[in-house]
């Protein structure tokens, strides 16, 4: 079957800096990856669709200066957050899929910052 | 924008137990509706998924229904086990591709 991988699984950074995800489709190409994002006790809430080659379409309400979505290839995609604060440590999940109906899910990157 | 409500937030019964977990969304145009289960601090696994044509799907014990005109979809699982324990959420694919997720119901099966 389809595998998403994300890299880091976790990630602890101090504040103001700033980390970078990877979402990798491994053994298909996605034109279109997802990025969702997860806060304690709460749904996964879409974040911006990444489109290879094109810019990303951010989700109304996020700021797409502080989460810059690059989807280089059709296997790659990285969501870096920006001069990070504490608000921002959640459980990100990115998700990727040739069809409307076939989403595979990458198993979650949980960020913290101090 | 869709809307989709899960119902009842949270649920702890016996083991052994049938249970049915319920899904509502506002939008009745739907492309499929998807049925995942998340364990603590994990990401998400597919249970089933239903495409907007379809009444129904199966696994093993898990049989997932949708009812597009009543923007209704539930979730059976029958002879629950303590293993079932985690998060289910319910998902909705409209006009586009990515996925509108309920805020999932917390099963708790106790032995």
């Amino acid at each position: 079957g389809a595998v998403v991988s994300q890299h880091p699984s976790w990630v602890i950074c101090k504040s103001g800096t700033s980390v970078k995800i990877e979402c990798r489709s491994l053994d298909f190409q996605a034109t279109t990856m997802f990025w969702y994002r997860q806060f304690p006790k709460q749904s996964l809430m879409l974040m911006a669709t990444s489109n290879e080659g094109s810019k990303a379409t951010y989700e109304q309400g996020v700021e797409k200066d502080k989460f810059l979505i690059n989807h280089a290839s059709l296997t790659l995609s990285t969501l870096t957050v920006t001069s990070a604060h504490p608000e921002d440590s959640s459980f990100y999940i990115c998700s990727a899929g040739q069809r409307a109906y076939e989403q595979y899910f990458g198993p979650g990157t949980r960020l913290t910052v101090t | 924008k869709q809307e989709v409500t899960q119902i009842p937030a949270a649920l702890s019964v016996p083991e052994g137990e049938n249970l049915v977990l319920n899904c509502s969304f506002t939008d009745s145009a739907i492309y499929n509706l998807q049925w995942f289960r998340q364990d603590p601090g994990k990401g998400l696994t597919s249970l089933l998924l239903i495409q907007s044509s379809q009444r129904e799907q199966t696994s093993g014990r898990l049989n997932a229904s949708l009812d597009k005109s009543s923007g209704r979809s539930t979730l059976y699982i029958a002879a629950s086990q303590p293993g079932d324990s985690a998060t289910y959420l319910c998902a909705v694919i409209d006009s586009g591709y990515a996925l509108n997720f309920g805020k999932g119901t917390s099963l708790l099966v106790t032995p």
